[in-house]
């Protein structure tokens, strides 16, 4: 079964430092997305990407985040600036359409910073 | 604002069933999605309602009331792997978003 994959499972940086995590969504999707958990809360909505550019972001997902899908099959979430409380499992989905009804998430980065 | 609540731990014994509840209070509404999690790894689709009424899924069913801001998810049969945290989700509006508010989590353990 095609699933979502992720990479690296787990990124330890420095606060000030830039973090680049990698996804690749099921090769026929066409709606990504990422959310974020932080340990012992919920799932957040950061953003969704769809023909190449942002179709929706939430608050979270100020100037020291950006998205990029460089190639045919990566999507990236690039966060600039770590802070501490950027710390928590990022999550990627994707989706065929953008109303289908399931969203395949991948394993998630546990992303630590120090 | 948006705002979804489920209870935030329930405990059942393996072979009953058990009934997970969660209201939401959201600006749109385009489907509600319940999602399985286990400690440490990632959210697994389990049902969705957009239609009132139940849906019914082998062991999980759900329910959904639209007027009333409601749904449940069924859980029957229950077996010691089922013990994870389920997740209750609206998705507010349709088109490029189709973007998921969740709810905290409902943590379900499940005793022999």
């Amino acid at each position: 079964e095609p699933e979502v994959t992720q990479t690296p499972s787990h990124q330890v940086t420095q606060m000030g430092q830039e973090v680049i995590l990698r996804c690749v969504p099921i090769s026929n999707h066409l709606y990504f997305y990422w959310y974020r958990q932080i340990l012992g809360q919920k799932v957040e909505f950061l953003v969704s990407f769809y023909n190449n550019e942002i179709s929706e972001k939430s608050e979270i997902f100020d100037d020291q985040f950006s998205v990029e899908r460089p190639d045919g099959s990566n999507f990236t979430l690039k966060i600039r600036s770590t802070k501490l409380e950027d710390s928590a499992m990022y999550f990627c989905a994707s989706s065929l359409t953008g109303d289908a009804y399931e969203q395949y998430f991948g394993p998630g980065t546990r992303l630590t910073v120090t | 604002g948006q705002n979804i609540d489920q209870p935030t731990e329930m405990t059942a014994t393996e072979g009953a069933i058990v009934q997970i509840n969660c209201t939401y209070q959201t600006s749109g509404f385009n489907g509600l999605f319940w999602y399985q999690q286990h400690a440490g790894e990632a959210p697994t689709f389990l049902s969705y309602n957009v239609l009132d009424g139940l849906e019914e899924k082998g062991r999980f069913s759900s329910f959904l009331s639209r007027s009333k801001g409601y749904s449940y998810l069924l859980l029957k049969e229950l077996q010691m792997k089922d013990s994870a945290s389920y997740l209750c989700a609206v998705r507010d509006k349709g088109g490029a978003t189709n973007k998921l508010i969740f709810g905290t989590g409902t943590l379900l353990a499940v005793q022999p």
